[in-house]
Formats: C-alpha cells, structure tokens, sequence
C-alpha cells in the first residue's frame, strides 16, 4: 500500500513561520496536494505540486523534491486563523489519491 | 462554501437502523466520492463515481451501499453498522479524475453507531 507520513501536531506562536513536512512512498507519483481543514469543516484545497521545486501562494508555499519522496508546507506570518489541520494527499500511478493523517497546527497568541 | 452540500451533520443510528447520507453538488463537475476520516487515521477511499459509473470501491463491507442516480447527487446507504463504523463521512466531487484534478469536499456527517 501507499505509505504517507507527516507530524501529528505542530504548536507556533503568531506571526512566525512554521514548515509541515511530508514525506511519501508511493507506487508512481502523479501529483501531491495539500489541504486544510478546520474543526468541524470540510477540507479545502491549498496547493498542488507535480514538479520538483517551490509553488508560493500568498503566505503559503509548498515544495516538492520527487527524488527524495519529501514535500513541506510553508506557513508564513501565521495568524490565529491558520489554527487546523494540514492534510498531505498523494496520487499514485494508478490516479489514486492517497492521504497522510494530517497535521494539526496550533497558532498561540 | 465549497459547492458540496452533505445532508445530514450529525447522525446517530443504532446497530439494526437503516440510514442514509446524501451529497449534492452545484460545480458541475463529473466525479464523485465517498471518504471516511476517523480521528487521527489518513481520509480512506471508499466510492468513486465517475459521470454516474462506479469506478472504484476500495473493498468497503456491503453494510454500506452507495447509490448515484445522477452527476450532482450521491447517496450513502447505510444498514446494520457496527460501532467501529463512527466517523466522519465526507463527500466530494472533481471536475474529472485526472493528475491535477483537486477534490471540493462537503463538511462531512459526523455518524455516531450505538
């Protein structure tokens, strides 16, 4: 089976940077997404990588190196509102998608 | 508002009930889904539904059975659950199933099996 795997919790204060990482082994690789999703609310797409590198979004910035199986997440200036849980989600050869467990992230005043 | 709307929130249901989720989406997309999320387990791939046609049942028990009578509905049909089946049952949908497509999903119903 597919094997995906990042931190189950992660605490920063607002304002600083905070780096969720993820690192897959998988049977093929099509693509690597992450999600958010707060308590209680549906998942929400954040960004997508299928070529190694580094996409910025705004605050948030993911990168990939296929190589290595390994992606991270970059949340920068974080705000209270940034508080849930990070999914890492990887599509195999086959087209399927394959999620980690997530990563919850605490944001403290 | 992600366009993916589950029916309903919450749902307690004994072991003998018969229930049933619905999804519905308003983005016109083609493929449908059934995940369950459990606390601190990845989301499991149960249903794919793609324009109508069921392309993927990832070895789910027969006590639930899915049922998509169109592109922008999906129903869950659940009979004699067992307790180890409370979870959270979230529904989505894509424009197809390709590499890039990324998944819009509802807020999910939170089933409790007593």
């Amino acid at each position: 089976g597919q094997n995906i795997d990042q931190p189950t919790e992660m605490t920063a204060t607002e304002g600083a940077i905070v780096q969720i990482n993820c690192t897959y082994q998988t049977s093929g690789f099509n693509g690597l997404f992450w999600y958010q999703q707060h308590a209680g609310e549906a998942p929400t797409f954040l960004s997508y990588n299928v070529l190694d590198g580094l996409e910025e979004k705004g605050r948030f910035s993911s990168f990939l190196s296929r190589s290595k199986g390994y992606s991270y997440l970059l949340l920068k200036e974080l705000q209270m509102k940034d508080s849930a849980s990070y999914l890492c989600a990887v599509r195999d050869r086959d087209y399927k998608l394959s999620f980690g467990a997530g990563t919850t992230v605490t944001v403290r005043a | 508002e992600t366009g993916v709307t589950q029916t309903p929130r919450h749902l307690v249901m004994g072991m003998t009930n018969k229930k049933s989720l619905k999804c519905e989406q308003h983005l016109g997309h083609n493929a449908m889904y059934w995940y369950k999320q459990s606390a601190k387990k990845p989301l499991e791939l149960m249903f794919v539904y793609n324009f109508k046609e069921q392309t993927e049942n990832n070895s789910v028990p027969s006590r639930f059975s899915p049922e998509c009578p169109n592109s922008s509905h999906l129903f869950l049909h659940l009979h004699t659950l067992q307790p180890e089946d409370s979870a959270l049952y979230l529904c989505a949908s894509s424009q197809g199933t390709g590499d890039s497509e990324k998944l819009f999903f509802g807020s999910g119903t939170q089933l409790s099996v007593l």
